[in-house]
């Protein structure tokens, strides 16, 4: 079956460090990849998503590479900022099940302190 | 304003006492589903539906129940609610497959003794 594994956290960083988050993923087909981010108390929210091979998405200053070789789509900031810290979540959708299942990853939880 | 809204947010039931979770979307959204999130184990999907009256299980089905009989509400089901069902439950709600983009709710925290 499908699987998606992050990087374990928390991952502690001092505003303006440079952020990676890990992520790997094992998929029957050519999956489309995702990153939610999760701030406290709220549902999740689409951060970036990828679809094929060496797209890269990005947002807000984030951004990821899908790397197909290596099945990766790790996600990247620059400097982070206080209000980055939140749980961020990679997901894959599979075209072998008819892109119908989303499996989603454990979890990794930013805290950025000033 | 385009959301998906999920009652009760928060609920506290013993076991063997049938719940439902409301969950509605108003922006004529296909594709629904149902996760919840255990601490160490991240979203792992309950059920899902590809439109109305075509619903299919996820990865964690057994002791949940859902329905779609109208496009913009999807409810799930605890017929007979155990501990170990307590958890955090999302909905969300993406146009098309589960490719898009994905709309959650803001979450319901369930605690079943």
């Amino acid at each position: 079956g499908n699987s998606v594994t992050q990087m374990e956290g928390p991952v502690t960083l001092s505003e303006e460090a440079f952020l990676t988050i890990n992520c790997t993923y094992t998929a029957t087909g050519y999956p489309s990849l995702f990153w939610y981010v999760q701030y406290p108390g709220e549902g999740l929210q689409l951060l970036l998503k990828a679809t094929k091979a060496d797209d890269k998405g990005s947002n807000k200053g984030f951004e990821a590479t899908y790397r197909k070789e290596t099945t990766s789509f790790h996600l990247e900031k620059g400097s982070v900022q206080v209000s980055d810290s939140a749980v961020y979540f990679c997901a894959l959708s599979d075209p072998s099940g008819g892109y119908q299942k989303v499996t989603f990853g454990t979890g990794t939880k930013l805290q950025v302190i000033p | 304003e385009a959301q998906v809204t999920q009652n009760p947010r928060y609920l506290i039931t013993v076991t063997g006492k049938k719940l439902t979770v409301t969950c509605s979307q108003n922006m004529n959204h296909e594709y629904m589903s149902w996760y919840r999130q255990d601490p160490g184990l991240g979203l792992r999907q309950i059920y899902y539906s590809m439109n109305v009256e075509v619903t299919d299980k996820g990865d964690v089905p057994e002791g949940y129940k859902v329905s779609r009989k109208e496009k913009r509400n999807f409810p799930l089901i605890l017929e007979s609610p155990s501990p170990n069902q307590t958890s955090l439950y999302f909905c969300a709600s993406s146009w098309g497959k589960g490719y898009n983009e994905q709309f959650f709710g803001p979450g319901t925290r369930l605690t079943v003794l």
